[in-house]
């Protein structure tokens, strides 16, 4: 079975904090993406990577960075926390334009 | 950007009944998926349908590619089945979802 896995369920930052979202997938997929989910806003896409060290921004990039060193791991960075941070963010892998498979999401709460 | 569209946003039923979830897209894609969330927020996978029909036990799907939509069937509806389901289109190595359609299933 596919597993992606993401580091926290749940975790509550502090304003001005930077903070380290991982995520882990098993299956050697080139791509992974990172959503965040909102009420009423469906999943939106933060940034994407379709290979290690490669990114593009996907449609709310501001305010996140990613890293990409390795194959399987795709971290998500908020450099300066802000409380319209807090969401739910879910991690995904796929191999190029087949199935996606998503991560269990981390509930982020910025206080 | 290409846009997604599903309707209805919500929808309420009496367990054992019928029903069809619909996802309009604006463009041609690669490949198109239906998820539902659990009440714990994982996505799980229903379909990876590009075109064509497929059938998963109670449920099955339908993309219409040249026509641009695609249709979730429910049959015999549980209260298991209530949550949100999402369609998502891939289209040059992005996956873009629609914002849902959140299902209620009354006992």
């Amino acid at each position: 079975d596919v597993k992606v896995t993401q580091s926290s369920r749940y975790l509550v930052k502090r304003t001005g904090e930077k903070v380290f979202l991982e995520c882990v997938q098993d299956m050697d997929h080139e791509n992974m993406f990172w959503y965040r989910q909102d009420p009423g806003l469906g999943l939106r896409l933060i940034y994407f990577s379709y290979d290690v060290k490669m990114k593009e921004k996907g449609d709310i990039p501001e305010g996140y960075s990613v890293s990409r060193e390795k194959k399987e791991r795709f971290s998500l960075i908020l450099e300066s926390a802000s409380t319209n941070q807090t969401s739910m963010y879910l991690c995904a892998s796929s191999a190029a334009n087949t199935e996606a498979f998503f991560g269990q999401g981390t509930r982020l709460t910025v206080v | 950007g290409i846009q997604v569209e599903q309707s209805p946003p919500d929808l309420i039923l009496q367990e054992g009944a019928n029903s069809t979830l619909r996802c309009n897209f604006s463009d041609s894609v690669n490949n198109l998926q239906w998820f539902h969330q659990n009440p714990w927020g994982q996505l799980i996978n229903l379909f990876y349908i590009p075109s064509g029909t497929k059938q998963n036990g109670r449920l099955s799907a339908t993309t219409v590619a040249t026509e641009r939509y695609s249709l979730l069937y429910i049959s015999s509806s549980q209260t298991t089945d209530s949550g949100v389901y999402f369609c998502a289109v891939h289209r040059d190595d992005k996956i873009i979802f629609g914002k849902g359609t959140r299902l209620h299933i009354l006992p």
